[in-house]
């Protein structure tokens, strides 16, 4: 079964600080998704990318996806407290519509 | 807002006894998939539901069901409730197959 490792696991930083959230699969990724969760509460999906080499922003979240590292990385750049959450990787399988998630990246940022 | 409602938002059940977690999705949505999460955890993947019919399952024992109806809604039910049910129960409704909405989902309590 694939399994997703992210990394790091939890991170504090300073508001206006950029940061990067890594995510390996340990099989070949066919769809990478990012959601974002609050505590306790429901997913908001950020990106979604298929293609190796593709990169996709949303106001100051990139995404990109390396296929042949079977990793993704998610950058923030110019972090505000709003960006403060809990980020998941999720990854469908060839021909399959079951998403699996990393445990997640807990961030955290000071004003 | 997704636009995926869940109900109840939370709710506290005794170790032995059954319950039923409710999910509405978007019209059109005819896909439906739900979602264990435990504390400190990513989602795992319970089911998922294609036309009120299942077409996949995780790795969950028999007395976790469900079912989906022609309005868009479905349901989950878990019979013989154990302590590690506990958890946060996230619905996640598609129109294509491919992108998911989840719902903010249903904080389980088994005591």
């Amino acid at each position: 079964s694939q399994e997703l490792e992210q990394s790091p696991q939890s991170l504090i930083v300073q508001e206006g600080k950029n940061l990067t959230i890594n995510c390996t699969s340990s099989k070949t990724l066919y769809g990478l998704y990012w959601y974002k969760q609050k505590y306790g509460e429901g997913l908001i999906f950020l990106m979604m990318l298929q293609k190796g080499g593709e990169e996709k922003s949303h106001e100051k979240i990139t995404a990109k996806l390396d296929e042949k590292k079977q990793q993704s990385s998610l950058h923030i750049t110019a972090s505000q407290p709003s960006h403060a959450g809990i980020y998941l990787c999720g990854a469908s399988g060839a021909g399959s519509y079951q998403l699996t998630f990393g445990k997640g990246t807990k961030l955290s940022v000071i004003p | 807002e997704t636009g995926v409602t869940q109900s109840p938002t939370h709710l506290i059940k005794t170790r032995g006894q059954q319950v039923t977690l409710r999910c509405s999705s978007q019209s059109g949505h005819n896909t439906v998939s739900w979602y264990q999460q435990a504390l400190g955890q990513g989602p795992q993947f319970i089911f998922q539901y294609y036309r009120e019919e299942e077409n996949g399952r995780g790795n969950f024992p028999p007395r976790f069901s469900g079912l989906q109806f022609p309005n868009y809604s479905s349901e989950l039910n878990v019979n013989a409730l154990e302590l590690d049910d506990s958890a946060l129960y996230l619905c996640a409704s598609s129109l294509s197959g491919v992108e998911y909405d989840f719902g903010p989902g249903t904080r389980l309590t088994v005591t």
